[in-house]
């Protein structure tokens, strides 16, 4: 079973922020989140990892709450392109990823 | 990034027959992944497949349904079985070769 809670759907102003939250109470000390993302008729594509500091690539950054159950995806400015699923996921390093049901992002025009 | 493609991209297929689905990969890697995606669902893990030993598949998935091959570092092969509508999904292999996890392009499956 997936390790992770996201809301099933959200919508997003293209041209703001759009900001996905996931909850994993129940993250061990040796896993790490990921986040990856589908577009639609696409294989799932990776976004960005963290352990329990912040980060930041091209695509996105990655907040984790100092406890680590939870962590943000935040997209800091949101295009069309970016309607996707996006799947929150937790996994050891070497480990298998077991996905959730996601949260379908909306950008509205 | 790793190149990853899939043979067919998609097929028809009579309910009954048997549809092989090939993964070829540009690298060398340990482990690769087979995925199957129902319509309108997320993706489900079926399994694991190693070079050099046989494949482990997550509870719900069997061997007889879904025999796999790994002849080598950089290919693989899932066999659709005995096939049903239900078998109607993307197919997709997937590779894990650092801290990323890439995915094929997937093959799109409709049973009649």
């Amino acid at each position: 079973d997936a390790k992770t809670t996201q809301p099933t759907s959200m919508d997003c102003a293209e041209g703001r922020a759009a900001n996905l939250p996931c909850n994993h109470s129940t993250i061990s000390g040796n896993e790490y989140v990921y986040w990856y993302r589908q577009i639609h008729s696409q294989g799932p594509q990776y976004i960005i990892h963290g352990l329990k500091n912040n980060e930041t690539n091209e695509m996105a950054s990655l907040i984790i709450t100092e406890d680590r159950k939870s962590s943000t995806l935040i997209l800091p400015h949101a295009t069309l392109r970016d309607t996707a699923v996006y799947y929150c996921i937790v996994r050891d390093r070497d480990d298998k990823i077991i996905f959730g049901k996601g949260t379908r992002l909306h950008i509205l025009p | 990034s790793a190149v990853i493609s899939q043979k067919p991209s998609r097929d028809i297929c009579q309910r009954g027959t048997s549809l092989t689905i090939q993964c070829q990969v540009d690298s060398q890697v340990t482990m690769m992944f087979w995925y199957r995606q129902q319509p309108g669902q997320s993706l489900t893990l079926i399994a694991t497949a190693n070079q050099g030993s046989e494949a482990t598949y997550e509870s719900g998935f069997v061997i007889d349904k879904f025999p796999i091959s790994r002849p080598n570092l950089t290919f693989s092969t899932l066999t659709v079985s005995n096939m049903s509508p239900e078998d109607s999904s993307i197919y997709l292999c997937s590779i894990s070769p650092v801290w990323e996890q890439f995915f094929g392009p997937g093959t799109r499956l409709t049973v009649l």
